[in-house]
């Protein structure tokens, strides 16, 4: 059981907008730590996709975004693309752990 | 160009001590601003973050792994390493290396190897 839950699988048509929450507690997002979220497509490893809640580094599509409030973070994709089709996770900072933590990650698939 | 590459034996036997090296090229492990980690991904399976090690030598463990961990470093060489003593068949997984910060994300990655615990 990840300490960040994640829906397992999202889907969107080639053009769509989808979300993906990360919805965590009051020792990780809800203490104001960051969320960072990751694309990892299939054999590879993970990517920084987002960072500092909503950044982007650079080379990252402007198609991709993240947002926070509360105890929760979303990562919203718009104009789906088949490339985007990966696993995406979520991931923070958690005082009670004193560690770092991932969501369970989330499976787009691109219909 | 700033790499992180891992290192280290493919097959481990049950009860045995997983060892990993990561080796970093493009920068410093003694660089102030930043941490070096750790992190596992079991087949078909999501991230688990294992311990991170900061320049002056301060670890940071996973707490569900905290007795079975140990993460050094050797500035002189520029890599950091991982042991995981007392192995079982639920320690197979690709492990990764990677950079990040206090408060920002793990970036970059190493490309992973994989490690199987089997007799």
């Amino acid at each position: 059981q990840s300490v960040l839950t994640q829906p397992p699988s999202v889907s969107g048509a080639p053009g769509q907008r989808v979300t993906i929450s990360c919805t965590g507690s009051s020792s990780n997002i809800g203490a104001a730590y960051d969320v960072h979220w990751y694309q990892q497509l299939p054999g590879t490893a993970p990517k920084l996709l987002i960072y500092g809640n909503n950044n982007r580094p650079s080379g990252v599509p402007d198609r991709f975004s993240g947002s926070k409030s509360g105890t929760s973070a979303s990562l919203a994709i718009t104009g789906l693309q088949a490339e985007d089709e990966a696993e995406y996770y979520c991931q923070s900072y958690d005082s009670s752990l004193s560690g770092w933590v991932f969501g369970g990650g989330t499976k787009l698939t691109v219909l | 160009q700033l790499q992180l590459q891992e290192s280290g034996p493919g097959l481990v036997k049950p009860s045995e001590t997983l060892s990993l090296t990561c080796t970093v090229s493009g920068t410093s492990i003694s660089d102030s601003s930043y941490l070096w980690g750790w992190i596992r991904q079991p087949p078909g399976k999501g991230l688990e973050w294992i311990g991170t090690i900061y320049y002056t030598g301060s670890t940071y463990y996973n707490p569900s792994l905290k007795s079975r961990i140990t993460i050094s470093m050797d500035t002189s060489k520029n890599q950091f390493s991982l042991n995981l003593r007392s192995v079982t068949a639920a320690d197979t997984a690709v492990f990764y290396c990677a950079r990040h910060g206090y408060v920002s994300g793990f970036d970059p990655w190493g490309q992973g190897t994989l490690v199987t615990v089997s007799s």
